[in-house]
């Protein structure tokens, strides 16, 4: 799978629109692209994925950019509720059945 | 639905000693995965099970081992504790395991202190 760069870390002001990006330069053509979140001492979940269009769910909107070497999650409206670490992973369709998870970017959304 | 449900929520145990951990997946899935996380490496892959059969194994020692029942709920097994054991334990289950366009869903995960 292809590797991940994210920022360590970023504040994000309540009821703003959170933008966190994620580099991936070395993808490759059947690589999508997934984000998933976790807040403190639970279990990851699950936000969106994409392989080169943009998607939005009730959640985020994700936005690959057209060479797919970056994308972004955006959380429109950040709650305190968003604070979490968010993980940006690319999967390859060959199958491993696994997430490939890295360091994540940990967001802190404050009041 | 339920979600994953994953017992017990906390254990402790003394080094040496064996421990079982216990993931049932969200009904009418049949792939189940497990992940070690800890604070020095982060979310690790363990292993994956689909209906009965390991399907892929991560890079930990034989100490660790899993298992699958029929009805998909998984086990997994850590003999002789290490104190760098203690970690948070995780399940996902998915329908028919993480191809590239499905999704995992964990559970919150069983937390082991090894003393």
């Amino acid at each position: 799978d292809a590797k991940t760069t994210q920022p360590t870390s970023m504040d994000c002001a309540e009821g703003r629109a959170a933008n966190l990006p994620c580099n991936h330069s070395t993808i490759s053509g059947n690589e999508y692209v997934y984000w998933y979140r976790q807040i403190h001492s639970q279990g990851p979940q699950y936000i969106i994925h994409g392989l080169k269009n943009n998607e939005t769910n009730e959640m985020a909107s994700l936005i690959i950019t057209e060479d797919r070497k970056s994308s972004t999650l955006i959380l429109p409206h950040a709650t305190l509720r968003d604070t979490a670490v968010y993980y940006c992973i690319v999967r390859v369709t060959a199958n491993d059945y696994k997430l490939s998870f890295g360091a994540g970017t940990t967001v802190t959304v404050r009041a | 639905k339920a979600g994953v449900t994953q017992t017990p929520r906390y254990l402790i145990k003394t080094r040496g000693q064996q421990v079982t951990l216990s993931c049932s997946p969200i009904s009418g899935h049949r792939s189940v995965s497990w992940y070690q996380q800890t604070p020095g490496q982060g979310l690790q892959f363990l292993f994956e099970y689909f209906s009965e059969t390991q399907r892929n194994k991560g890079n930990f020692p034989g100490r660790f081992s899993g298992r699958q029942f029929s009805n998909s709920r998984s086990e997994m097994n850590v003999s002789t504790l290490e104190l760098g054991d203690s970690a948070l334990y995780l399940c996902a289950s998915s329908f028919l395991g993480l191809g590239a366009n499905t999704e995992a869903f964990f559970g919150q995960g069983t937390r082991l202190t090894v003393v």
